[in-house]
């Protein structure tokens, strides 16, 4: 079984602040990684997506990936209230059909108060 | 815009009575997903087609059937909902199923069962 773990928070942080999210998988094949923001009631909207070892920046937004460790992270910087929501992290998973899809994690939920 | 459709968006049925969720895309992708998500729990992938070519996850119960007449439209059929089916439903699309490739949620539906 393929999975892929998130600690389930909440994770609590003042506006402002830096809010790091943390993931790791278990399918050392996984190549593709992808963090979704899912607000309550709602469907999971993509933040990020990251393929290489190393850091990748989009606005207040940093991926961090590190295959070997099995591990990737998502920072958010200058935390706003409406960050709040839950952030999924998906991995590409190889599945026994041949097709590649994606596994998700629960999700961590973040709670930016103001 | 592109977008990925989902109708209705809250539907409620009986125990027992057969239910259809609709989706539909703009994107002309090749790949549609539908997925389950309970309260709290990971977007679990049911089945997807590639075109016409339909793949059932291994653990999706039988209660569980997909239809896709054509690239735009995709349906899920519950045939008898039971209280544990009650859940939101996500469709997805993509490009293709090759790893790098990213999904794109219609807005859900959530389905309620009495």
């Amino acid at each position: 079984q393929k999975e892929v773990e998130q600690n389930s928070g909440p994770l609590s942080v003042p506006e402002g602040a830096i809010a790091s999210l943390n993931c790791t998988y278990s399918d050392r094949g996984s190549q593709s990684f992808f963090w979704y923001r899912q607000y309550s009631g709602k469907s999971p909207e993509l933040i990020m997506s990251i393929y290489s070892n190393g850091d990748k920046e989009d606005g207040r937004f940093t991926a961090q990936l590190n295959k070997a460790s099995q591990y990737v992270s998502l920072l958010i910087r200058d935390s706003q209230p409406s960050d709040s929501a839950t952030y999924l992290c998906a991995v590409n998973t190889l599945m026994n059909s041949g097709y590649s899809t994606l596994t998700f994690g629960k999700g961590t939920m973040l709670l930016v108060s103001p | 815009d592109a977008m990925v459709i989902q109708n209705p968006r809250y539907q409620v049925t009986q125990f027992g009575k057969p239910v259809t969720l609709s989706c539909s895309q703009t994107l002309n992708h090749n790949v549609m997903y539908w997925y389950q998500q309970k309260s709290s729990q990971a977007p679990k992938l049911l089945f997807h087609y590639y075109d016409k070519d339909f793949n059932n996850e291994a653990d999706t119960p039988d209660n569980f059937q997909s239809r896709r007449p054509n690239t735009s439209f995709c349906f899920l059929d519950i045939r008898s909902p039971g209280l544990g089916d009650a859940a939101m439903y996500l469709c997805a699309t993509s490009r293709d199923t090759s790893g790098g490739r990213t999904q794109y949620f219609g807005p859900g539906t959530r389905l309620l069962v009495l």
